[in-house]
């Protein structure tokens, strides 16, 4: 069975500063990766996803991904942090199991963004 | 065009009561799924609908929960009688269509607490 990990339940950073949320997965087969990011009184909304070709993703608000094999992680980045993205963000890898894909998804990081 | 929703967003309960959580998702998606995230864990899937039929129902803790979706539009996930450990949030999502690297779309999550 495939496991995500994600380091930091709560990360804080400066407004301005680099934003970089970290995703670790374990998978015996290629994996599909996905962040998501939950706003306040919000569902989960994709943020980007991964699944074959260049490894680096670029997604919705200027947030991206690196797909690094090597060292099986989909961290994401965004060079300047806004106070808008403060939320709570999930990394997630899509699992073939039981005749379904399904997400498997990590416990979630909170950013916090700091004036 | 209007997003997963899902009723009520709090729902707080005794123990052993019953509860009734519903999701109406995006008009003419098939798949319809359940998550559940218990405080502080991963967000943890529990069942897939294909239009009204149970694709995979692996993720369901127990023989109290049960999910209906009549007719293939709306779903009720029911849990009978309640106890203290099925307090969380539980999410709905949708998807047009059910492979690997699909998006599946969030509903904002009803929080449960069971006292």
């Amino acid at each position: 069975a495939q496991s995500v990990t994600q380091l930091g339940s709560h990360v804080s950073v400066s407004e301005g500063a680099l934003v970089l949320l970290r995703c670790n997965y374990s998978s015996s087969v290629p994996p599909y990766l996905f962040w998501y990011v939950q706003y306040p009184n919000q569902g989960l909304q994709l943020l980007l996803k991964y699944t074959t070709g260049a490894t680096l993703v670029k997604g919705i608000n200027g947030f991206e991904a690196e797909f690094k094999k090597s060292e099986t992680s989909f961290h994401l980045t965004k060079p300047s942090a806004h106070m808008s993205d403060a939320a709570e963000y999930f990394c997630a890898v899509s699992e073939w199991t039981s005749g379904t894909y399904k997400y498997i998804f990590g416990t979630g990081t909170r950013l916090k963004v700091l004036a | 065009e209007a997003g997963v929703t899902q009723f009520p967003s709090h729902s707080v309960i005794e123990k052993g009561q019953t509860v009734t959580l519903r999701c109406d998702p995006i008009s003419g998606h098939d798949n319809l799924y359940w998550y559940r995230r218990v405080m502080g864990k991963e967000i943890k899937f529990l069942l897939h609908f294909v239009k009204e039929s149970k694709q995979d129902e692996s993720g369901m803790p127990n023989n109290r929960f049960l999910a209906e979706r009549t007719g293939g539009t709306y779903s009720t996930l029911k849990v009978q009688p309640a106890e203290l450990e099925d307090s969380g949030v539980y999410f709905c999502a949708s998807s047009p269509l059910a492979g690997v690297y699909n998006e599946q779309f969030f509903g904002p999550g009803t929080r449960l607490t069971v006292l």
